[in-house]
């Protein structure tokens, strides 16, 4: 079965600075990666996704995330910190083919709390 | 505007007694999921639904069902509500299961006493 870890409960950042939220995933074969935010009092929004192609990929907001395969990760990344990402955010693997009952599994989440 | 509704948002009630949520959107969307939130455990999946007539056990189903009648609604039912099941509620739907990001309802809070 597949799994998701996001290592970090919280991380704290101070605004214009870079960020980093980890994730590292393990799945069978090969995987659709995805980072989701959650706003208080909200539902998730989508914000990217690594599906095939280059390891790089771009979302909303100014967010991206580069895929790793040799490593398994998925960190979401922004050059520069804005109060306004302070956030749940989540990170979430589906194997390409096969995985148990629907296949998407979800991380626990990690706190987002940038710091004016 | 391309959405996923959910009624109730909040929802206190007693134990035993029946109780439904419902689900819509308006997307056209053939998959859909029904996922509970709950602290330092994340998302976990209640049930999911391919397409009309068409649904499936996620990875936590005990003391909930489902129904796919119409394409747009996948209400969430609770037969005999226990406390265990005091949880923050969200439904999601995509174009397709593989591949698609979700689209979130805004969550149901439900308590019960």
């Amino acid at each position: 079965a597949q799994s998701v870890a996001q290592p970090e409960d919280q991380v704290n950042v101070a605004e214009g600075n870079p960020l980093t939220v980890k994730c590292t995933y393990s799945v069978s074969g090969n995987p659709y990666l995805f980072w989701y935010v959650q706003y208080p009092n909200r539902g998730l929004q989508f914000l990217l996704k690594y599906i095939t192609g280059d390891n790089l990929v771009k979302g909303s907001y100014g967010f991206e995330a580069e895929f790793n395969k040799s490593q398994t990760s998925f960190h979401l990344k922004k050059p520069s910190a804005l109060v306004s990402d302070s956030a749940l955010y989540f990170c979430a693997v589906r194997p390409v083919t096969g995985g148990g009952a629907d296949g998407l599994t979800f991380g626990k989440g990690t706190h987002l709390i940038i710091q004016p | 505007e391309a959405q996923v509704t959910q009624n109730p948002r909040y929802l206190i009630t007693v134990t035993g007694k029946k109780l439904t949520v419902t689900c819509s959107q308006n997307m056209n969307h053939e998959y859909m999921s029904w996922y509970r939130q709950d602290p330092g455990l994340g998302l976990r999946q209640i049930y999911y639904s391919m397409n009309v007539e068409v649904t499936d056990k996620g990875d936590v189903p005990e003391g909930y069902k489902v129904s796919r009648k119409e394409k747009r609604n996948f209400p969430l039912i609770l037969e005999s509500p226990s406390p265990n099941q005091t949880s923050l509620y969200f439904c999601a739907s995509s174009f397709e299961r593989q591949g698609f990001e979700q689209y979130f309802g805004p969550g149901t809070r439900l308590t019960v006493t």
